[in-house]
């Protein structure tokens, strides 16, 4: 089945800097991979997606990169601020048999945004 | 409009015990999915149903069961507690079933479990 690897599990920026978070995935079938925001307490909230038949998206400060041939993905963060700090998740489906599939994450990355 | 409204949001048993929890999607999606997540395992997919029908099954044992009423609200049910079964359970809705352009996934606050 498919299996997806984050890293870092930590990052620490100062506010202003860049983040980058990337994520290789095993199943070369999978379609989809969105990015999610947790903050504590709170339900993933998603905040960007990218489908295999686009390299790169862009939404103001964030933008995701895909790499099919290498089945990696990276989430790029520019202008970090401190409400950035929260928890990112990586995920990837397949869309087996025109089910939604099953998202299978990453293990998430603790971002923190020194003021 | 509405987000994903889980209830109840926090809540405690005992082991062996039994255990529904409830998930109302957004108006007009028909696709609801189920997640576990914990600090050692982190998110796990459990089920998903779309239009009443279960559509896929994450690898959970038979005491982790759900079902989607017409009106496409969910709930999930976990049965003979144990220790283990303590995680946040967080629900998923979107539009329809399948990963095509503009079929979002979103998820709601989560019902926190504890099993003492």
């Amino acid at each position: 089945g498919e299996n997806v690897e984050q890293h870092p599990s930590t990052l620490s920026v100062q506010e202003g800097d860049s983040a980058v978070i990337k994520c290789t995935y095993s199943d070369s079938a999978s379609n989809y991979f969105p990015w999610y925001k947790q903050e504590l307490g709170k339900g993933p909230q998603l905040i960007i997606d990218i489908r295999s038949n686009v390299g790169e998206k862009k939404d103001q400060r964030i933008a995701v990169t895909l790499n099919k041939t290498a089945k990696h993905f990276s989430l790029h963060i520019t202008e970090t601020q401190p409400e950035d700090s929260a928890v990112y998740f990586c995920a990837a489906s397949t869309g087996y048999g025109g089910s939604q599939g099953n998202l299978i994450f990453g293990k998430g990355t603790k971002l923190s945004v020194k003021p | 409009k509405a987000g994903v409204t889980q209830t109840p949001r926090y809540l405690i048993k005992t082991r062996g015990q039994q255990v529904t929890l409830s998930c109302s999607p957004i108006s007009g999606h028909r696709s609801v999915s189920w997640y576990q997540q914990t600090p050692g395992q982190g998110l796990q997919f459990l089920f998903e149903y779309f239009s009443e029908t279960q559509r896929n099954k994450g690898n959970f044992p038979g005491r982790f069961s759900g079902r989607q009423f017409s009106n496409s609200r969910s709930e999930m049910n976990v049965s003979t507690l144990e220790l283990g079964d303590s995680a946040l359970y967080l629900c998923a809705s979107s539009l329809q079933s399948g990963t095509y352009s503009g079929n979002t996934i979103y998820f709601g606050e989560g019902s926190w479990l504890t099993v003492v």
